[in-house]
C-alpha cells in the first residue's frame, strides 16, 4: 500500500496564476512530518517546505503554501505568482521512521 | 562548497560488473541515507546509517552494500549489476534520525545516473 499519494501526474499553470498540487498520505504515527520536495530537470533535490504534524498552523515560504488537514490525512501545496522557473517535478513526502514519497507530480509553468 | 558530493555523476557499465558510488557530506551531519529513483521517477529509500551504524535496510538485494568508514561518508557498492540496477541513485544527509525526534531537511547529493548495459 503506497503512503503517499499524489494524484495529479502533471499540472500546466500559465505564469503569475496559482497552481495546487494535491496529496494524501497514511501512517499510524501521531508524531511526524511532512515535506514537498521540488525536482528540477538538473534532478536536484531541494527542500521546498515542511510541516511539522503537531503545528496546527500552515507553513508558508515566500509564493509556497501548505493546506495541511491531519484529520483527512492531506498535504497540499499551493504555488502563487507562477514562475517559469517552478517548473518541476514536485514530490510529496512524509517522514514518521522514514522518508516516503510520493510519486511526484510535473508542473509546468508556461510564459 | 558542496554540501552532498557524489561521484561519479554518470556511471555507465556492462552487466555483471561490479561498481561503487561514493558520497560525502560536509554538514557534520550524523544520519546518512542512499535513495534509488528509478525511470518513472519513483524515489525509495535503499539504507540509512546513523554515526556509522546500518539503521535502515529496505528490501534491497544483497548485491548493494553499503559501507560508512567515518560519519562523513557512505558509499555504496553493487556487485554483479544488472539490467533493472539502472536508475539514479541519491545519496542523503540530515542532522538527526527521526525517531520521535525532531526530523530534520534531508540534503541530497545530486544524484548519480547508473546506466547498465
Amino acid at each position: 500500500a503506497q503512503t503517499v499519494t499524489q494524484s495529479q501526474p502533471e499540472m500546466s499553470v500559465q505564469e503569475a496564476e496559482t497552481v495546487t498540487l494535491s496529496c494524501t498520505y497514511d501512517t499510524s504515527e501521531n508524531n511526524y512530518y511532512l515535506f514537498w520536495y521540488k525536482q528540477p530537470p538538473s534532478r536536484q533535490m531541494i527542500l521546498v517546505i515542511r510541516q511539522e504534524a503537531y503545528k496546527q498552523q500552515n507553513a508558508t515560504e515566500n509564493r509556497f503554501s501548505v493546506n495541511f488537514q491531519k484529520a483527512a490525512k492531506s498535504f497540499s501545496l499551493k504555488i502563487s505568482d507562477s514562475q517559469l522557473g517552478d517548473t518541476a517535478m514536485y514530490f510529496c513526502a512524509i517522514n514518521d521512521y522514514k522518508l516516503s514519497f510520493g510519486a511526484g507530480t510535473t508542473v509546468t509553468v508556461r510564459a | 562548497d558542496t554540501a552532498v558530493s557524489q561521484t561519479p555523476k554518470y556511471l555507465v557499465t556492462q552487466m555483471g560488473n561490479d561498481k561503487s558510488i561514493k558520497c560525502e557530506q560536509n554538514l557534520g551531519h550524523d544520519t546518512m541515507y542512499w535513495y534509488k529513483q528509478d525511470s518513472k521517477k519513483f524515489l525509495k529509500i535503499m539504507f540509512s546509517y546513523n554515526n556509522k551504524e546500518l539503521i535502515i535496510n529496505e528490501t534491497v538485494p544483497n548485491r548493494f552494500s553499503p559501507k560508512s568508514p567515518d560519519k562523513a561518508h557512505l558509499n555504496l557498492h553493487i556487485n554483479s549489476l544488472e539490467l533493472g540496477d539502472s536508475a539514479v541513485y541519491f545519496c542523503a544527509s540530515s542532522q538527526v534520525l527521526v525517531a520521535g525526534l525532531d526530523a530534520d531537511e534531508q540534503f541530497f547529493g545530486p544524484g548519480t545516473r547508473l546506466t547498465v548495459l
